[in-house]
């Protein structure tokens, strides 16, 4: 069974102080690994797409990486815009076009001015 | 642009009663999904399709029916409410193909089944 486990639950920054979200995975045969952006009241926003092992893609101050095991949401010198629940998923190269993500539970972020 | 909209916001449900829940997206997407998203879970995929006619299950069928008649709907159907289906439903769509996997979510629906 796919396994998507995100750390730390919530995680609490001043602006400007640069941290890392994390992401394990288990799966067998990963196809992709994703990174939504989550805000109170609202779905899930697509942020990045991750194909294979040391591939980052950048958005303003966030930048995901990818190893065989887990992903990394580095945030720079956030700020307070950037409170949210970020949410890691993965699709398995047995799902087919269209199925199904597992998602991860997501790490509540805050960052306080 | 309107997107994925999804209606009701809010709805409260007695055990037993039965409500549908509509979507419906403008961007002439083929795929469409639901999900559910319990307080401290993931998201649960409930049902999806890939186009018009066509739909399939997901991990959490149970209680649950779909249809897909037009590209731009694809209500969820719940019958005899039962209080473990108090959670928010998403729907979602996105592009066939390439990309396929950047879903694009409606705001959700609250639903509480008392």
């Amino acid at each position: 069974e796919d396994q998507v486990t995100q750390s730390p639950e919530a995680l609490r920054l001043q602006e400007g102080e640069s941290s890392s979200l994390n992401c394990s995975y288990t799966v067998s045969g990963l196809r992709g690994l994703f990174w939504y952006r989550q805000d109170p009241g609202k779905g899930p926003e697509f942020l990045f797409t991750l194909y294979s092992a040391g591939e980052e893609k950048e958005k303003e101050r966030l930048k995901a990486t990818l190893t065989k095991k887990e992903s990394f949401l580095h945030i720079t010198a956030p700020k307070p815009e950037d409170s949210a629940t970020y949410l890691c998923a993965v699709q398995a190269v047995r799902e087919t076009s269209g199925s199904r993500l597992t998602f991860g539970e997501g790490t509540q972020l805050t960052v306080n001015p | 642009n309107a997107g994925v909209t999804q209606t009701p916001k809010f709805r409260i449900l007695k055990i037993g009663q039965s409500m549908t829940l509509q979507c419906t997206q403008d961007m002439n997407h083929n795929y469409m999904y639901w999900y559910r998203q319990d307080p401290g879970m993931g998201l649960k995929l409930i049902y999806y399709s890939v186009g018009a006619g066509i739909t399939d299950k997901g991990e959490v069928p149970n209680g649950y029916n779909v249809s897909r008649s037009t590209t731009e709907d694809f209500p969820l159907r719940l019958e005899l409410a039962a209080p473990s289906q108090t959670s928010v439903y998403f729907c979602a769509s996105s592009y066939s193909g390439v990309g396929w996997e950047k879903l694009f979510f409606g705001s959700g629906t609250q639903l509480s089944v008392l």
